[in-house]
């Protein structure tokens, strides 16, 4: 079936760290890849996307880049800020005519001062 | 424009009561789909309409039910409550149904059950 393998945390990083959530998936066909983010007591927010094999989606210093060759869709950002603490999550959506997304079991970040 | 709206945000309910959770989505979407986030079993699938039409079910008992109006708005509706039941229930709106590169879905803030 269709699934979404991610990192546990939590992960604690200092200001200005580098950042990598791993994210693995399973899936028939040719999933769209996203990262959504959570913050205390709020919503998803997506955060970035990928459609396609090879893409890379990018946004805030954010990056992830969709590798079908080894089903990954991993997070990086290069200088991680306080305010980048939040759960982070990401999900996979199968295609077709459906806007189901399938999530990983989501990634706390705590990053200190 | 505004974004996806969940009313109520917070609710205390009864264990053997009903809810009714309401989703307005982003003007001019037409898919509206629902997710119960709990710590226990993370982000999981309920539902998903378009056009007045529920396109596809999660595994979740047949207490839980929704439906789409003609405005595209949503609701959905638990009955018998249970504990396990406490959640946070997540609405997310795109213009279509289909999975196609410009069809992005947007999540709503949520609205936070409390069942005792």
């Amino acid at each position: 079936g269709n699934s979404v393998t991610q990192m546990e945390g939590p992960v604690t990083l200092s200001e200005e760290a580098f950042l990598t959530i791993n994210c693995t998936y399973t899936a028939t066909g040719y999933p769209s890849l996203f990262w959504y983010v959570q913050y205390p007591g709020e919503g998803l927010q997506l955060l970035l996307k990928a459609t396609k094999a090879d893409d890379k989606g990018s946004n805030k210093g954010f990056e992830a880049t969709y590798r079908k060759e080894t089903t990954s869709f991993h997070l990086e950002k290069g200088s991680v800020q306080v305010s980048d603490s939040a759960v982070y999550f990401c999900a996979l959506r199968i295609g077709g005519a459906t806007n189901k997304l399938i999530f990983g079991t989501g990634t706390l970040l705590a990053v200190q001062p | 424009k505004a974004g996806v709206t969940q009313t109520p945000r917070y609710l205390i309910k009864t264990r053997g009561q009903q809810v009714t959770l309401s989703c307005s989505p982003i003007s001019g979407h037409r898919s509206v789909s629902w997710y119960q986030q709990t710590p226990g079993q993370g982000l999981q699938f309920l539902f998903e309409y378009f056009s007045e039409t529920q396109r596809n079910k999660g595994n979740f008992p047949g207490r839980f039910s929704g439906r789409q109006f003609s405005n595209s708005r949503s609701e959905m509706n638990v009955s018998t409550l249970e504990l396990g039941d406490s959640a946070l229930y997540l609405c997310a709106s795109s213009l279509g149904p289909s999975g196609s590169e410009g069809n992005t879905i947007y999540f709503g803030e949520g609205s936070w059950l409390t069942v005792v």
